[in-house]
This record gives C-alpha cells, sequence and structure tokens, in this order.
C-alpha cells in the first residue's frame, strides 16, 4: 500500500516562530488532508489538498502531486497550535476508499 | 456547520464484553469510514461503508467487527468479545465521496479491562 512519512517527527517552538511541516508519499492520490489532533484527542480538518495551495488564516498548505509531498506551513505560532499534525492521503485507483495516515508531526509551542 | 457525531465518548467494558459504538454522519455524505487509533500511534483505517455494504476493510477489521447503519442517520460499530488490545480512540468519519474531504467525529475512547 501506498507509504507516507511526516517530518519532523517532533518540533519544539518558541511563540511567534513560523515552522514547517512535510507529508512525502510513495504513489499517486486523489486525496491529501492536514489534520491537527488537539489535546482531547478530537481530529480537527485543516485542508483537504490533493493539489496546489491553500491559505487559512496563519496556516497555508501546499501539495505538489507529481513530485508526491505536501507541506503545511504555521506562521506566528501560538500556544494553542501545540499538538500533532498528521497528514492523510487517499490512493489514486479504483477501489480505493480509505485515507492513510502518517505518524505525525508532534508540535510543542512554548511561551 | 454540519459535523459528524459520536458517542459515548468514553466507554469502559470488561474483557469479553461486547460493544457498539455509535455515530451519526454528515446527513448528504453517502460514504462511512471508522478508524482507530491506539495511544501514541498513528490513525488506521478499519472500514468503509457504501450503499448498506463494506466497500473496503482492513486486515484489522477481522469477524470481530462489524458495521451496521440500522436506520437512515446511525453507523455503528460492534466489536464482539472484547481484547485488552482493542482498547483505542475508535472515530467515524463521512465523505459525500471517497475523493471529498472526509470529515471526522470526536472519537470514542474505548478502554478494556
Amino acid at each position: 500500500g501506498i507509504q507516507v512519512e511526516q517530518s519532523p517527527p517532533d518540533l519544539i517552538l518558541q511563540e511567534g516562530a513560523n515552522s514547517t511541516l512535510r507529508c512525502n508519499f510513495s504513489d499517486s492520490v486523489n486525496n491529501l488532508q492536514w489534520f491537527h489532533q488537539n489535546p482531547w484527542g478530537q481530529l480537527i480538518n485543516l485542508f483537504y489538498i490533493p493539489s496546489g495551495t491553500k491559505q487559512n488564516g496563519r496556516l497555508s498548505a501546499t501539495t505538489v502531486a507529481t513530485e508526491r509531498y505536501s507541506l503545511l506551513y504555521i506562521s506566528s505560532s501560538q500556544t494553542t497550535d501545540s499538538g500533532v499534525y498528521f497528514c492523510a492521503v487517499g490512493a489514486s485507483g479504483a477501489g480505493s476508499y480509505q485515507l492513510t495516515f502518517g505518524k505525525g508531526t508532534k508540535l510543542s509551542v512554548i511561551p | 456547520e454540519p459535523e459528524v457525531t459520536q458517542t459515548p465518548s468514553h466507554q469502559v467494558t470488561q474483557m469479553g464484553q461486547e460493544v457498539i459504538l455509535r455515530c451519526v454522519p454528515i446527513s448528504n455524505h453517502l460514504y462511512f469510514y471508522w478508524y482507530r487509533q491506539i495511544l501514541g500511534q498513528k490513525v488506521e483505517f478499519l472500514v468503509s461503508f457504501y450503499n448498506n455494504e463494506i466497500s473496503e476493510k482492513s486486515e484489522i477489521f477481522d469477524d470481530q467487527f462489524s458495521v451496521e447503519r440500522p436506520d437512515g442517520s446511525n453507523f455503528t460499530l460492534k466489536i464482539r468479545s472484547t481484547k485488552l488490545e482493542d482498547s483505542a480512540m475508535y472515530f467515524c468519519a463521512s465523505s459525500i465521496t471517497p475523493n471529498t474531504e472526509a470529515f471526522f467525529g470526536q472519537g470514542t475512547r474505548l478502554t478494556v479491562v
């Protein structure tokens, strides 16, 4: 099946700093989503971005499908940004319905 | 804003007991999913469901598990004879099609003792 690698696994930032999280995937995809898992365990949708660039406030994401990677940018980080960020992909091909998740990037933003 | 809702938020059960986890997907969505996340690990796909039948399942989804859409709104995951290793957060999700954005519920934390 498709492989999803996220980097870095852990990241510690000072409040106000910027960061870039990376997601590499091993095959063609027709779905790519970024999630934030908060301390209560909820998966919060950040972006649905199988290709192109999107922005939402301090967060933006870019997916270069032909090169099989996606980037999540967090600017002016806040303590509430802490948590685990997951990339999940849906592989192209008939009959594939699942999202395959990476292991996540654990972000800690300190005051 | 429409959302996927799951009940209960936390369930504790004794090993060997049966549990039913419940989900109400977003009303105009046609595809439904269950995922699980063992503590500290990544989220894993269990099963997808469309048109009242399973469309895809992982190797985790063995005979111990079953899914059902008992009425027009609910979607359930049944785990027969629970094991300690079934302890995990279980997420329900739904989407309009397999290639569109999937929305996840808040999860049910299952603890098997």
